[in-house]
């Protein structure tokens, strides 16, 4: 069963850029579209955004100005690179396989990112 | 940009039929997801197309989607149950609802 990890700084100051970085483990990362995802604290899931293996891209509007998605294929590794981050950029993150049309099948256990100087 | 509206919260008693509606604009010519969410855990797919269950998923949920409402139906639900309900949605980027807080009580 494919398995993701996500990795990353747990603590970002405003203004900075947020990394994160996702590791697909026990299956290929081709043929899929993968997706971040977040969820601030007690509140809903907000998809930010998906990359498909071949580098192609979709972002939440809402986002899409400071966000940045990169995949790596030899390293089965996708990327978020989310820039001008405010304490509304706090959340648990969720890195995710997105199986269009059939759901988002598997996810990360998410790492938690705080904003905060 | 596209929107799904799902109640805040919904209680059901142990045994009853637990109802989850998502609501959003002609959402029944698009596919819906549910998705289950338990403190402390990832959410977990539960129902994708509508109405098919993956694999794991106990009998007792369902799905249908027409019109502009989608709705999450629990038969029998158990005090397991009891979790954040999410539905989702393709449309020009991928969508999710608020969320619902199913209480068994």
């Amino acid at each position: 069963q494919v398995q993701l990890q996500e990795s990353g700084p747990g603590l970002v100051k405003p203004s900075e850029t947020l990394s994160l970085t996702c590791t697909v483990s026990d299956g290929s990362i081709r043929n899929y579209y993968w997706s971040w995802i977040r969820q601030p604290p007690g509140k809903g899931l907000e998809w930010i955004g998906h990359i498909y293996y071949t580098g192609s891209t979709n972002y939440n509007p809402s986002l899409k100005s400071r966000v940045t998605m990169s995949i790596d294929t030899s390293k089965n590794q996708f990327s978020l690179k989310l820039t001008s981050v405010t304490a509304a950029d706090t959340a648990l993150y969720y890195c995710v396989r997105e199986n269009k049309p059939y759901g988002v099948d598997v996810w990360g256990q998410g790492t938690t990112v705080t904003v905060s100087s | 940009s596209y929107e799904l509206s799902q109640p805040p919260s919904v209680s059901v008693s142990p045994g009853q039929t637990a109802t989850i509606t998502c609501s959003g604009d002609k959402l029944g010519n698009k596919y819906v997801c549910w998705y289950q969410q338990r403190p402390g855990q990832s959410p977990l797919l539960v129902i994708y197309q509508d109405a098919k269950r993956p694999s794991g998923i106990p009998e007792r949920f369902s799905g249908s989607n027409s019109g502009n409402t989608a709705t999450l139906t629990i038969n029998g639900t158990q005090a397991m149950d009891e979790a954040d309900y999410y539905c989702q949605a393709w449309d020009t980027s991928t969508v999710f609802g608020g969320g619902t807080k199913l209480t068994v009580l």
